[in-house]
């Protein structure tokens, strides 16, 4: 069983539409938990960053940890095509070593 | 956030020359940097984490006498392909983990395409 688990999509959505990624974990240590976004031929960008469980609010993103069913979610409110992009959830337990789901590839169709 | 500028940004070289790809944290310091290779449509794959005045530790499967990774201060890791091949044509990313705040978060660079012909 891999570590992290992400639907790789294609997900396309029209713009307007809230956005749901979510990705699944094995290891209950985890407790640092991250969503990037990243554009074709960039480096991953930092969206969100979680530390244990809850909500986290940014703008039009929000991050959610359940640890006690090892889910993590980003919700996208009112998407953009600029929001088109590929999303990688990763998470960690010490710091020291991270592990990335697959990415999920997002298309919003103006 | 933090910002971790990866030099150069493209680079083509001929087979069997090295390339050195330069990471820097910009504004904070990194006891840890990762290097990571990405091909197209894929995840990142890492390849070595690097620390701080210590040899850097390679995953499995990457030959650390192909990939040599120096992290001589706290704001500087450096990737060298040496005796480049058409096959080390990659995507090449490092990322940086800040020394204090944070400790989970995780920045990256701006990513390095490489191509060897």
């Amino acid at each position: 069983q891999k570590e992290v688990e992400q639907d790789p999509g294609p997900l396309s959505v029209p713009e307007g539409a809230i956005v749901s990624l979510n990705c699944t974990y094995s290891n209950s240590a985890f407790q640092y938990f991250m969503w990037y976004r990243q554009y074709s031929r960039k480096g991953p960008e930092l969206l969100m960053y979680t530390y244990s469980s809850g909500n986290k609010e940014d703008g039009r993103f929000t991050a959610q940890v359940d640890k006690s069913s090892k889910y993590i979610s980003l919700f996208i409110r009112d998407s953009q095509p600029s929001d088109s992009a590929t999303y990688l959830c990763a998470m960690s337990s010490t710091g020291n070593q991270f592990y990335f789901g697959t990415g999920t590839s997002l298309t919003v169709i103006p | 956030g933090a910002v971790v500028s990866q030099h150069p940004s493209r680079v083509i070289c001929k087979s069997g020359t090295s390339v050195k790809i330069e990471c820097r944290s910009l504004d904070f310091q990194a006891t840890t940097m990762f290097w990571y290779r990405q091909f197209p449509k894929q995840s990142l794959m890492l390849m070595a984490t690097s620390n701080e005045g210590s040899k850097a530790t390679y995953e499995q499967g990457v030959e650390k006498d192909k990939f040599l990774i120096n992290h001589a201060s706290l704001t500087l890791s450096t990737l060298t392909v040496t005796s480049a091949h058409p096959e080390d044509s990659s995507f090449y990313i490092c990322s940086a983990r800040t020394l204090a705040g944070n400790t989970g978060e995780l920045f990256f660079g701006e990513g390095s395409r490489l191509t060897v012909l």
